[in-house]
C-alpha cells in the first residue's frame, strides 16, 4: 500500500519565480493538507483540500494557492517566491474530512536563491 | 506566545534510558493530541494518537495527556539508537477539520 508521495524531492528557484509542488495521498484518503516546515521549526499549516475545495487556510498570503483533482491528488503553487519561502513543504492525507489522524509524505525541499 | 510550546533540546541520553518528552499548550479547545517522529530530511511519522485526557501505551511508547494542566508527554522506555530523531507534538480542535498545530520539535539523541 503506497503511502503519501510527493514530487519533486528537491527544487531550486530564484526570487520572483513560481513553483508547483505535487502530492498523491495515501490510497483511500480523500483529504489533503499542506504544511511548510522551516529549518528547526515545526510544520505550519498552509491549507487543506476536500472534495476539490479549499476548506481551511492558515496564516499564509495569497501567493500560496492550491488545487485538488478528482483523483484526490493535489498541487501547491507559490508565486513571486521570496527567500523566506525556502523550506520543506509537506503534504499530509487523512481518510476523510474531519479525521484528525494525518499521514505525511517525505516532503519537497525548496531552496529560493 | 505560541499556542504549543516544546523544548527544542537537544536531549542526549544513553541507550536503555527512559526518555520523557513534553509539550504545553494554551488553547483549551484542543482535544486531539499526537506525537510524530521525524528523521533528518524525512517527513513526520505518526507515533501516537490520543483523544482528550488519559494515557495510551504502544510497545515502548506511552503518551499522557493532562488537559487540566494543558500538558502532554511522551515516554520512551528502553531507548535505542534508532530512536534518535526529532519528536514533534501536534494538536487539533474538535470539529476543526484536520488542521494540526505543531510544537517546534525536540531533537533526541540516544547514544551507545
Amino acid at each position: 500500500d503506497a503511502g503519501v508521495t510527493q514530487s519533486p524531492t528537491h527544487l531550486i528557484k530564484t526570487r520572483g519565480q513560481q513553483v508547483t509542488l505535487r502530492c498523491s495521498p495515501k490510497s483511500g484518503h480523500d483529504t489533503v493538507s499542506w504544511y511548510q516546515q522551516a529549518l528547526g521549526q515545526g510544520p505550519q499549516f498552509i491549507f487543506q483540500y476536500y472534495e476539490e475545495e479549499e476548506r481551511q487556510r492558515g496564516n499564509f498570503p495569497d501567493r500560496f494557492s492550491g488545487h485538488q483533482f478528482p483523483n484526490y491528488s493535489s498541487e501547491l503553487n507559490v508565486n513571486a517566491l521570496l527567500l523566506g519561502d525556502s523550506a520543506l513543504y509537506l503534504c499530509a492525507s487523512s481518510l476523510e474530512w474531519g479525521q484528525e489522524t494525518q499521514y505525511f509524505g517525505p516532503g519537497t525541499r525548496l531552496l529560493v536563491l | 506566545q505560541k499556542e504549543v510550546e516544546q523544548d527544542p533540546g537537544p536531549l542526549s541520553v544513553p541507550e536503555g534510558a527512559i526518555v520523557s518528552l513534553n509539550c504545553t499548550y494554551s488553547n483549551s479547545a484542543f482535544q486531539y493530541f499526537m506525537w510524530y517522529r521525524q528523521y533528518s530530511r524525512k517527513g513526520p511519522e505518526l507515533l501516537m494518537y490520543t483523544y482528550s485526557s488519559g494515557n495510551k501505551e504502544d510497545g515502548r511508547f506511552t503518551a499522557q495527556v493532562d488537559k487540566s494542566s494543558k500538558y502532554i508527554s511522551l515516554f520512551i522506555r528502553d531507548s535505542q539508537p534508532s530512536d534518535s530523531a526529532t519528536y514533534l507534538c501536534a494538536m487539533s480542535v474538535t470539529g476543526g477539520g484536520n488542521k494540526l498545530t505543531f510544537g517546534t520539535g525536540t531533537q533526541l539523541k540516544v547514544e551507545l
